[in-house]
């Protein structure tokens, strides 16, 4: 069993909806929880960290819960340019790794 | 402001070759690390190191060593490519994971082809 896993989607919604992804994760020692968003052909860069207590950053929310060992990102109003694939990225606190999900491919069409 | 800079960016090899793959980071980072990305498979970790003369083995460390003499650079090694290895190579760096909000900044990565 992968220690990240994510659904690979792809997920096609129209401009406007709103997506959602979650990740789950199978290391209870796992710390530190982000969403990484990679173009076709290009680097991953940090979209956005992920607290215990939730976060938001404009049409982005992020979740945690502990407990069910998983995580989310909701996308609300999303827009031509928010098509990606996201990854979910877990680092381990007894270790220096960072671990990342295969990723979610969205594809929003006009 | 270069960031992270791999190099080469593309590579054609033969199998049974060898090669090395050059990262630098300018940003004092102590941690680095270098994956590789297959279609479906996300980014799995080969080698990580936590500062100057340290490495460890990620997830598919088999067949590619890797070297930290200095701070700055991180090298991956492939001693002889295999069609296996064919994949695309991305370095990356980061502070300290004490640091809750750090980030890892990514080269533009490698395609590495071995034919």
């Amino acid at each position: 069993r992968k220690e990240v896993e994510q659904d690979p989607g792809p997920f096609n919604v129209p401009e406007g909806a709103t997506v959602a992804f979650n990740c789950t994760y199978s290391n209870s020692a796992s710390q530190s929880f982000f969403w990484y968003r990679q173009d076709c052909r290009k680097e991953p860069k940090l979209l956005m960290s992920v607290y215990s207590s939730g976060n938001e950053d404009g049409r982005f929310t992020a979740q945690l819960n502990r407990a069910s060992q998983y995580i989310s990102l909701l996308i609300r109003d999303s827009k031509l340019s928010d098509s990606a694939t996201y990854l979910c990225v877990v680092i381990h606190s007894s270790a220096s790794k960072i671990i990342f999900g295969s990723g979610t491919r969205l594809s929003i069409r006009p | 402001n270069a960031g992270v800079t791999q190099t080469p960016k593309f590579r054609v090899l033969k199998t049974g070759q060898s090669m090395t793959l050059l990262c630098a980071q300018d940003m004092n980072h102590e941690y680095m690390y270098w994956y590789r990305q297959d279609p479906g498979m996300g980014l799995r970790l080969i080698h990580y190191s936590v500062g100057e003369g340290t490495t460890a083995k990620g997830e598919v460390p088999d067949g590619y060593n890797v070297s930290r003499l200095k701070k700055q650079n991180f090298l991956l090694g492939l001693e002889s490519a295999a069609p296996s290895q064919t994949s695309v190579y991305f370095c990356a760096s980061s502070y300290p994971h004490a640091l809750m909000n750090t980030e890892a900044f990514f080269g533009q990565g490698t395609r590495l082809t071995v034919v």
